[in-house]
């Protein structure tokens, strides 16, 4: 699997958007960008994940550069909720059970302030 | 509500003692995995099941063990060889690339 790149720890006003960034410089061109996240004391929760083109759902954005080496999470709208641990991973989708060994880095601390 | 289900919250292991933690999914996924997180760390595999009565060692296998008779149920024992057993450890299912994960149980040494 590709390795990523995050910074440690962000801070952020509630209210503005949260751009999150990763680095994936050796990404292989199957290998999809997955986001979770962990609220201190939880399991992780899916956000998003993508391929090549921008994503969007309910929870976030995901922006993908064109070269598929980085991409940047966005949350529109910051609360105090979402206060929690990013991780940013690369892997390749639907091969199989094995496959989905997902590797967590330590991820970015995303602090949410009022 | 459908989801993973992991008991207990909180676990406590004596000096040679093997504990179970239990995992139990009702989203009719076939793979099921274990993971242990440390304090500031990311997670780390331990064991994974792709279907039942199979499972395979992930990374950090050594010290601990699974079974997989149901589809539903993915139990994980931490055995007395496991000399550092403290940490968080999750289970998760997935399906289709997305993992989904339990709310976790906390392991500790008395």
């Amino acid at each position: 699997d590709a390795k990523t790149t995050q910074p440690t720890s962000m801070d952020c006003a509630e209210g503005r958007a949260a751009n999150l960034p990763c680095n994936h410089s050796t990404i292989s061109g199957n290998e999809y960008v997955y986001w979770y996240r962990q609220i201190h004391s939880q399991g992780p929760q899916y956000i998003i994940h993508g391929l090549k083109n921008n994503e969007t759902n309910e929870m976030a954005s995901l922006i993908i550069t064109e070269d598929r080496k980085s991409s940047t999470l966005i949350l529109p709208h910051a609360t105090l909720r979402d206060t929690a641990v990013y991780y940013c991973i690369v892997r390749v989708a639907y091969s199989g059970a094995g496959s989905y060994q997902l590797t967590f880095g330590k991820g970015t601390k995303l602090s949410v302030i009022p | 509500d459908g989801g993973i289900t992991q008991s207990p919250k909180y676990l406590f292991r004596k000096e040679g003692q093997n504990v179970t933690l239990s995992c139990e999914q009702n989203l009719n996924h076939d793979a099921m995995y274990w993971y242990r997180q440390d304090p500031g760390q990311g997670l780390r595999l331990i064991y994974y099941s792709q279907i039942v009565n199979d499972f395979q060692k992930g990374d950090i296998a050594e010290g601990y063990s699974v079974s997989r008779e149901k589809k539903e149920s993915f139990p994980l024992t931490v055995t007395s060889a496991q000399k550092n057993p403290t940490a968080f450890y999750l289970c998760a299912s997935s399906s289709f690339g997305k993992l989904f994960f339990g709310s976790g149980t906390q392991l500790s040494v008395l």
